[in-house]
């Protein structure tokens, strides 16, 4: 009953650093998307992907680039990582703008 | 475009209190309409939804309403329990698009 799988679960980057944030579902879902959480500022969409093949810009998505590497699998990777991307990295996946499945996040701290 | 406003927080209550938070919202379309709870350390999880007017959604004692004429759908439970401590989100889905949109999130604090 895996859901959705993120990893890493804790990150420490300096600056200028990379990393990719993987994401994985066994839902047969379509629809992918990578959050980051703020304080006081909800969940904002990175990047998602509404079918495999595809992709397409959030409203943050600055810094970022993802990856639609299968049906199960949609990586986020910061190229070269800046204090202002700490923050709490959510991976989601659902049908047709239904009830999102959340993983249990990434907490990604850039110094 | 579209967007949601919900309540600020933290709201801190007994345990047994009355629970209201606040949810507004502003669509093109017909939206279906969610709420999402966030226990410490976890992802998000939906709590309730509705996909229409008039229609009330519950779970775990918590209801919400969809009322299109004042474009609010606001989260209610008559006896909160220390457990329900958590954060809770309001969301819109389905406008057209793939993109739900939450709100700020509301933190609430149950005391025993």
């Amino acid at each position: 009953n895996a859901g959705v799988t993120q990893t890493p679960k804790f990150q420490v980057l300096k600056t200028g650093q990379s990393m990719t944030l993987q994401c994985a579902q066994d839902m047969n879902h379509n629809s992918m998307y990578w959050y980051r959480q703020d304080p006081g500022m909800g969940l904002r969409l990175i990047y998602y992907s509404a079918s495999e093949g595809t992709t397409d810009k959030g409203e943050v998505p600055n810094g970022y680039n993802v990856s639609r590497l299968n049906k199960r699998e949609f990586s986020l990777r910061l190229e070269s990582a800046a204090p202002s991307q700490t923050s709490v990295y959510f991976c989601a996946s659902n049908e047709r703008s239904e009830k999102l499945f959340f993983g249990s996040g990434t907490q990604l701290s850039v110094l | 475009g579209d967007s949601v406003t919900q309540m600020e927080g933290p709201v801190t209550l007994s345990e047994e209190a009355f629970l209201t938070i606040n949810c507004t919202y502003t669509a093109t379309g017909y939206p279906s309409l969610f709420w999402y709870v966030q226990y410490p350390g976890e992802g998000l999880q939906l709590l309730l939804k509705a996909t229409k007017a008039d229609d009330k959604g519950s779970n775990k004692g918590f209801e919400a309403t969809y009322r299109k004429e004042t474009t609010s759908f606001h989260l209610e439970k008559g006896s909160v329990q220390v457990s329900d401590s958590a954060v809770y989100f309001c969301a819109l889905g389905n406008t057209g698009g793939f993109k739900t949109i939450f709100g700020a999130g509301t933190r609430l604090f149950v005391k025993a």
